[in-house]
């Protein structure tokens, strides 16, 4: 399966400020990456489809003037959670569909957000 | 609104027994069918994939698939504690590479 890292694993940030998360696959070229968010106690939920090279799809609900993301290079897909509340914490997934045709996803380690 | 539903348990087994995870989805049209495992404030990890009707089976664990039922499930045998996780059921539902996720059921395994 692919290798899919994350950084950093965890963040603390004062609210109002932005934090940055950075999903890198390791072991291929990445044109299509997802990002989910997990609540305690609750499931994955997509927040966006992040397509290289081209704005991406956010999921009905979610802020994209919030939560930014940028998929310039076929390695490196980044999330940035902008003027960032407590609500706002939460941890922070991206996955990548391991190349080819499949649509099996493998995950990053993930990172938890604090924001206080 | 296309559902993956999971009884959130816990399910708890004894150490050597066969856990058995259940998993319905709404969406008819689905096609491809995945098991994660995700320890606590961990990341899920990919146990198995399933996309024909029957069994899979893939050391000590075993996916199963009914279309018709719309029913997938996990049989984990000879259960160790070290596989008490949270095990999330995924369903691809529709659109390229997406995937739904359900809620997930918490497995103890008691030594």
């Amino acid at each position: 399966g692919a290798v899919v890292s994350q950084h950093p694993s965890w963040v603390i940030c004062k609210s109002g400020t932005s934090v940055k998360i950075e999903c890198r696959s390791l072991d291929f070229q990445a044109t299509t990456m997802f990002w989910y968010r997990q609540f305690p106690k609750q499931s994955l939920m997509l927040m966006a489809t992040s397509n290289e090279g081209s704005k991406a799809t956010y999921e009905q609900g979610v802020e994209k003037d919030k939560f930014l993301i940028n998929h310039a290079s076929l390695t490196l897909s980044t999330l940035t959670v902008t003027s960032a509340h407590p609500e706002d914490s939460s941890f922070y997934i991206c996955s990548d569909a391991g190349g080819g045709s499949t649509d099996t996803q493998y995950f990053g380690p993930g990172t938890r957000l604090t924001v206080l | 609104q296309k559902e993956v539903e999971q009884n959130s348990g816990p399910l708890s087994v004894p150490e050597g027994a066969i856990a058995s995870l259940n998993c319905t989805y709404s969406d008819r049209g689905s096609q491809s069918f995945f098991w994660y495992r995700q320890y606590s404030g961990k990341s899920p990890e990919l146990i198995m994939s399933i996309y024909s009707n029957g069994d899979k089976e893939d050391g000590r664990f075993t996916a199963q698939l009914n279309k018709a039922s719309q029913y997938v499930s996990l049989l984990i045998r000879d259960s160790q504690p070290s596989d008490s996780a949270t095990y999330l059921c995924a369903v691809n539902s529709g659109g390229y590479q997406k995937v739904t996720f359900g809620t997930g059921t918490k497995l103890q395994v008691i030594p």
